[in-house]
């Protein structure tokens, strides 16, 4: 059963530091990993999706990588603004034989960049 | 449409009573997919939708709840019997194909009093 993982739960930081949220997965046969944000009592958007053949992708102040054989990812945030403050979730795309599919999430980073 | 639609956005209702939920995926999609998410946990799988029909419904805690897709685009998860359990946010996504990246709703919030 896949699970995901992410560490650390919360993460305050002072406006301007550079950060890195981490991700990891238990079953490595993942299609595609994608990174969302969550602001508080929205819905979920998407920031980042990485192919399971791609090692990483970039917009703007923000970079996501992709270690399959280490069941790893990171999102890494440049130069962080108040604006930034939210919660970032990872989530892992699986593919069954059955035609099925489904993303399995990790619990989020809760992030607070201070003014 | 140029987003995923979900309507209501909140809804409290009282234990024992029957509630729909709807979702409006973006026109096109053939994927559609419902996540519940409780508080401090990341969205949970209960359906997925290709076309018509149910892809898979493994996700469903019980036979109390229901999801269709009559016409290929707008979808009604349906719950009997509310129990204050199944309070939380339901989310509705949809994509272009299997594989795909998702595009989520803004969720509805049930409150099951």
């Amino acid at each position: 059963k896949q699970e995901v993982t992410q560490i650390p739960a919360a993460l305050s930081v002072p406006e301007g530091e550079n950060l890195v949220l981490n991700c990891s997965f238990t079953d490595s046969a993942i299609y595609n990993l994608q990174w969302f944000r969550q602001d508080p009592g929205k819905g979920l958007t998407s920031l980042l999706l990485i192919q399971s053949s791609q090692r990483e992708q970039t917009s703007g102040r923000l970079n996501a990588s992709l270690d399959k054989s280490s069941g790893r990812s990171t999102l890494y945030i440049a130069a962080s603004q108040p604006g930034d403050s939210a919660t970032y979730l990872c989530a892992a795309l699986l593919l069954t034989q059955g035609g099925s599919e489904k993303l399995v999430f990790g619990k989020g980073t809760k992030l607070t960049v201070n003014p | 449409g140029a987003g995923v639609s979900q309507t209501p956005s909140n809804k409290v209702t009282e234990k024992g009573k029957y509630v729909e939920l709807r979702c409006d995926p973006i026109s096109g999609h053939t994927a559609l997919y419902w996540y519940r998410q409780s508080l401090g946990q990341g969205p949970e799988f209960l359906i997925y939708f290709q076309g018509t029909g149910a892809a898979d419904d493994s996700g469903l805690p019980n036979d109390r709840f229901f999801a269709v897709r009559p016409e290929g685009s707008v979808s009604t998860l349906k719950i009997q019997r509310t129990e204050r359990g199944d309070s939380a946010v339901y989310l509705c996504a949809s994509s272009p194909t299997r594989g795909w990246g998702y595009t989520f709703g803004s969720g509805t919030r049930l409150t099951v009093v």
